[in-house]
Order: C-alpha cells, then structure tokens, then sequence
C-alpha cells in the first residue's frame, strides 16, 4: 500500500498568516505516461464530509478560494494557505489515486 | 445539482452484517464511468477508503477489510451499496459514500453523501 504521512499533525496560524502543510507519499503518484500526479487535497470542518480542494496536485476546484494553492511532485506535496481566515479552521487530507487501496494522510488540523 | 444520501442502520450489532446504501440524484450513475466509492471516518480518526465500483458492476476492494466487504450497484434505482460482514467495535465509524466526477476530476472524489454514523454494539 502506498502510505501517506502528512505533517504537521497539527498547525496554529494567526489571522492572515501563510499555512504549510506537507504530504509525503511512500511512492510516486506521477503516472509518467500523462504526466499527472494522482494527489488530491480535501478540506473537513467538523460535521462535515469532506471537500475537495485540489486534483492532480494543483488543479483548484471551483469555488475554492485563490489563497489556497497545491504544489509538488513525484512524492512531495505541499497544500499552502496564503492568508488564513476563519473559516479556513479545518483538517486537510491529502490522497493519492495513483493505485487501489487508495490512501489518505493522517490529517493536519489547522486552527487559530 | 448531483447529490449523495446514504442510508441504513446506524446501530447493528457485533457478528451481523452493516448494510447500508447511497442514493444518487441530479444525475445517472451510469451517465459516465464514475467511481462509486464508500469512505468511513471512526470518530475523531482519518479516513479508510473500503472500495468502489463501477457502473458496469466491477469492484475492487481494500484488502485490510479481509473479505467482509461487498460493493453493488442498482442502475435502474440509481443507487449503490455497501455490506460489512462479521463487525465489530472496531468498524463504528461515520460511512460515506463518495463519488468521482468527470474530466479532469475523474480521479477526484468532488461529490460526498453527509455520512452515516454506525455504531456497532450489543
């Protein structure tokens, strides 16, 4: 299986400040042959089912705000917050979809 | 706009099976070669995917679930299921049912059901 690690596990930014968070995958999630990395981003407020942020590392689903941007490849990722706001108090997950059992990150809680 | 429910019983009790089912609307699930997938979260924990399958009825599973699990679909009630063999505590958890979107998100899960909590207790 491809085992995900995610770090920080847990992560205090002041208002308006730049969140990093990390994600390490076990083996590369690029798939030579198109070029593509099978790496999403989700986002999860409590009581809530995840949402997806970003597919193919970087591609930003619509409605999702410009300050947050997914970067990396091969088997380091980055999902950064430029500027946080409230509503951006949330765990994120990163995923890989390159080969089944798909795999998630442990999670990192990003709060205030 | 499409849509996912899950449905079923949230208390089932050790040994018996966890059946629960995902309802589509807003759109067909055999419109397109969508991954239908279940997700479970236990409480305050991350995320296991169990399995998916696709329209045409072909499943793959997670193999850390040793067998117990099987995956359905019903296109004509727009619908797909999960069954859980032989629980345990340890399989109480929030089940979601998940699904892919077509191109480019077609490796993305960018529609989630708001998830059933299962207890698994006597």
């Amino acid at each position: 299986d491809i085992v995900m690690t995610q770090s920080p596990d847990s992560l205090g930014v002041s208002l308006g400040e730049r969140a990093t968070i990390n994600c390490r995958s076990s083996q590369s999630v690029l798939y030579n042959s198109n070029n593509l990395n099978y790496l999403t981003w989700f986002q999860q407020k409590p009581g809530q089912p995840p949402r997806l942020l970003f597919w193919w590392a970087s591609d930003r689903e619509s409605g999702v705000p410009d300050r947050f941007s997914g970067s990396g490849s091969g088997t380091n990722f980055t999902l950064t917050i430029s500027s946080l706001q409230p509503e951006d108090v949330a765990v994120y997950y990163c995923q890989q979809y390159y080969k089944t059992p798909l795999t998630f990150g442990g999670g990192t809680r990003v709060d205030i | 706009q499409v849509q996912l429910q899950e449905s079923g019983p949230g208390l089932v009790k050790p040994s018996e099976t966890l059946s629960l089912t995902c309802t589509v609307t807003g759109d067909s699930i055999n419109s397109y070669n969508y991954h239908l997938t279940w997700i479970r979260q236990p409480a305050g924990k991350g995320l296991e995917w169990l399995g998916r399958i696709y329209p045409n009825g072909r499943a793959t599973y997670n193999a850390s679930l040793n067998n117990r699990v099987t995956i359905s679909a019903d296109t004509a009630k727009n619908q797909f299921s999960l069954e859980l063999r032989s629980v345990t505590a340890a399989d109480t958890a929030v089940y979601f049912c998940a699904r892919t979107g077509k191109p480019p998100r077609d490796y993305a899960f960018n529609v989630w059901g708001q998830g059933i909590l299962v207890t698994v207790s006597s």
